[in-house]
């Protein structure tokens, strides 16, 4: 069964503290997506990266940074975590160009305190 | 850009009733993808149903169906025969068609309830 895989579900950290959310997908997508979940605001791309060692900015990049040495793993940094980046934080990849959407990881719901 | 708005944060439906989700969007390109994702309480994103542009056939899935209206910018989920596992959040979404980094634009979702 092909997955993307998030490393925690949940997450607690200090504010300040430097945050690392790791995916990985075993499918050799190209397409990789970072998204964060709010209620009322749906799902808001941060970064994206259609190959190793690329990365695009999304509509909500600001405190973030992304990293993709690797063709399966794709990973979101807060450089200085604050409490306004509590937030379900959504995984994604996709083949180049597929009609058939994405595949998703089950999210982490990171709490900044 | 392009947008996607779901109007209506919470929907509630009787058990094998029918329900309609709305969404609306708005873009310059003439062709593209349509899309709705259901995340249940376990968070995991699951594709309903996917509509393509240039096909004026409404998709169908089982007991779902999409009313889709290109020049409306119109694109409702129907949800016929409601189940309890249908219970949800429902999101609509958008992607460009074929081009490298395709991303998909979600609308901001509508919770629904199903009661027994």
């Amino acid at each position: 069964d092909v997955k993307v895989t998030q490393s925690s579900r949940y997450l607690v950290k200090r504010t300040g503290e430097k945050v690392f959310l790791e995916c990985v997908q075993d499918m050799d997508h190209e397409n990789m997506f970072w998204y964060r979940q709010d209620p009322g605001l749906g799902l808001r791309l941060i970064y994206f990266s259609y190959d190793v060692k690329m990365k695009e900015k999304g509509d909500i990049p600001e405190g973030y940074s992304v990293s993709r040495e690797k063709k399966e793993r794709f990973s979101l940094i807060l450089e200085s975590a604050s409490t306004n980046q509590t937030s379900m934080y959504l995984c994604a990849s996709s083949l180049f160009g597929t009609r058939v959407g994405y595949t998703f990881g089950s999210g982490t719901r990171l709490t900044v305190v | 850009a392009q947008t996607v708005t779901q109007s209506q944060p919470e929907m509630s439906v009787q058990e094998a009733e029918t329900v309609t989700l709305s969404c609306t969007y708005d873009t310059s390109e003439s062709d593209y993808y349509l899309f709705w994702y259901k995340q249940p309480p376990s968070r995991q994103m699951i594709l309903v149903i996917r509509q393509e542009a240039y096909k004026q056939q409404n998709a169908t899935e089982n007991r779902f169906s999409v009313n889709f209206q290109k020049a409306a910018k119109s694109f409702s989920l129907k949800i016929s025969d409601s189940q309890l596992g249908d219970a949800a959040m429902y999101f609509c979404a958008y992607r460009r068609r074929e081009t490298s980094g395709s991303r998909l634009t979600f609308g901001e979702g509508t919770q629904l309830t199903v009661n027994p």
